[in-house]
């Protein structure tokens, strides 16, 4: 079957790092996605993977490894503001969108 | 980044009345809208997949009786919620994909929908 795993809730200290894991097995693959959700609003876009490696983009980076089914989100300089749901997801062999449970990240001053 | 707008953002209605949500791709042509709901607390949920001109790809579970999709348009989706009860009550996402950007999901901003 397919199955995207990542925690649930993670919590973390204004101004430091934080590292979300994400671990897939899907039939297919088409890239990986992450994308942020605060609470009552909808998913934005956050980044895309589609070969192996680091993709920057400001204070989030995020990585993949094809061969292991993961890929992380890493967040520096953390501000409240990055207080949300993050959701891993995996596009498969026909391009649908195959979505984890999310990881609440908490972030306390 | 692509902008998809919904509408209405949120909606009260009576039950046993159909609620009409619409999906509009504002800055590229959307090939393929997916409809997707909410419960508090939970992932998104995967309700149906539509492909411009032809009929909806229903997900299992989710009654296609009950909930109409049309995609009628390159930047026009809409879902209706017919007879709505109380348990349909719940947070409702569309987004689009281009047949260019065939990867990348673009989402509305959400229908909050309360039945009474």
């Amino acid at each position: 079957g397919q199955n995207i795993d990542q925690p649930t809730e993670m919590t973390a200290t204004e101004g430091a790092i934080v590292q979300i894991n994400c671990t897939y097995q899907t039939s297919g693959f088409n890239g990986l996605f992450w994308y942020q959700q605060h609470a009552g609003e909808a998913p934005t876009f956050l980044s895309y993977n589609v070969l192996d490696g680091l993709e920057e983009k400001g204070r989030f980076s995020s990585f993949l490894s094809r061969s292991k089914g993961y890929s992380y989100l890493l967040l520096k300089e953390l501000q409240m503001k990055d207080s949300a749901s993050y959701l891993c997801a995996v596009s498969d062999s026909n391009y649908q969108l195959i979505w984890g449970a999310g990881t609440k990240l908490i972030i306390k001053p | 980044g692509a902008v998809v707008s919904q509408h209405p953002s949120r909606v009260i209605c009576k039950s046993g009345t159909s609620v009409k949500i619409e999906c509009r791709s504002l800055d590229f042509q959307a090939t393929t809208m997916f409809w997707y709901r909410q419960f508090p607390k939970q992932s998104l949920m995967l309700m149906a997949t539509s492909n411009e001109g032809s009929k909806a790809t229903y997900e299992q579970g989710v009654e296609k009786d009950k909930f109409l999709i049309n995609h009628a348009s390159l930047t026009l989706s809409t879902l209706t919620v017919t007879s709505a009860h109380p348990e349909d009550s719940s947070f409702y996402i569309c987004s689009a994909r281009s047949g260019a950007q065939r990867e990348t999901q673009y989402f509305g901003p959400g229908t909050r929908l309360l039945v009474l």
